[in-house]
């Protein structure tokens, strides 16, 4: 079974700039996750999709962030414009189908990682 | 809201030993998983173990097991005949009112 693909695995541009990320979950997982991980900290969520739809963004910066799942399967998400703070592994995740509004957890799983360097 | 602390930045251990992480956390939620991630430098994120936090029965996962105390609200892992490749960032998660949160990490070194 592929796993979880993410593209490119690094990108170094300069503050202001704008970037692009590409996600591809694994098939048949119907929710898709952003993570920033900032270095030395753990992942922190930046939004969340069931299916097309936006399940969670609260922590989304949503002045430069934006994410999109058109289709329901692979995501981009982008900065615009991008800024020294946002220096970033940025993880993507997927998984099977966890209920909203039910306590049932569905493991999630990771792809490589996108490595942002803002200069 | 929910947080998760980890409060060993670093260990590091001989291969063969046992090492335990610590982890606590915060939360009025009845319901909810915590995980332990693993990292290696590749930086792919892998699930290392899984505890339900209305099962009583502490997780195994070969090597791995842990320490689920809800009361205290803390959830160790242990590593038992630690191996090079177990060297890796390792992360405490808890998931809660669908959200999943992680700890700050504890980066495990296994010495030859």
């Amino acid at each position: 079974e592929a796993g979880v693909a993410q593209s490119p695995r690094y990108k170094i541009i300069e503050k202001r700039q704008s970037v692009a990320f590409w996600c591809n979950p694994i098939s048949g997982h119907a929710t898709l996750y952003w993570y920033q991980q900032i270095l030395g900290q753990g992942p922190k969520l930046l939004i969340q999709f069931q299916n097309n739809g936006v399940v969670d963004d609260s922590q989304l910066p949503k002045d430069r962030f934006s994410a999109e799942r058109l289709k329901g399967v692979d995501s981009t998400l982008k900065i615009q414009p991008a800024k020294l703070e946002d220096s970033a592994v940025y993880l993507c995740a997927s998984s099977l189908n966890p209920l909203a509004g039910a306590h049932i957890q569905e493991t999630q799983y990771f792809g490589p990682g996108t490595r942002l360097l803002v200069l | 809201a929910q947080t998760v602390t980890q409060s060993q930045p670093e260990m590091s251990v001989q291969e063969a030993e046992t090492v335990t992480l610590s982890c606590t956390y915060d939360t009025s939620e009845n319901n909810y998983y915590l995980f332990w991630y693993k990292q290696p430098p590749s930086r792919q994120m892998i699930l290392v173990i899984r505890q339900e936090a209305y099962k009583q029965q502490n997780a195994t996962e070969n090597r791995f097991s842990v320490n689920f105390q809800k009361a205290a609200k803390s959830f160790s892992l242990k590593i038992s005949d630690s191996q090079l490749g177990d060297t890796a960032m390792y992360f405490c998660a808890f998931w809660g009112a669908q959200k999943l949160v992680f700890g700050q990490g504890t980066r495990l070194t296994i010495n030859p």
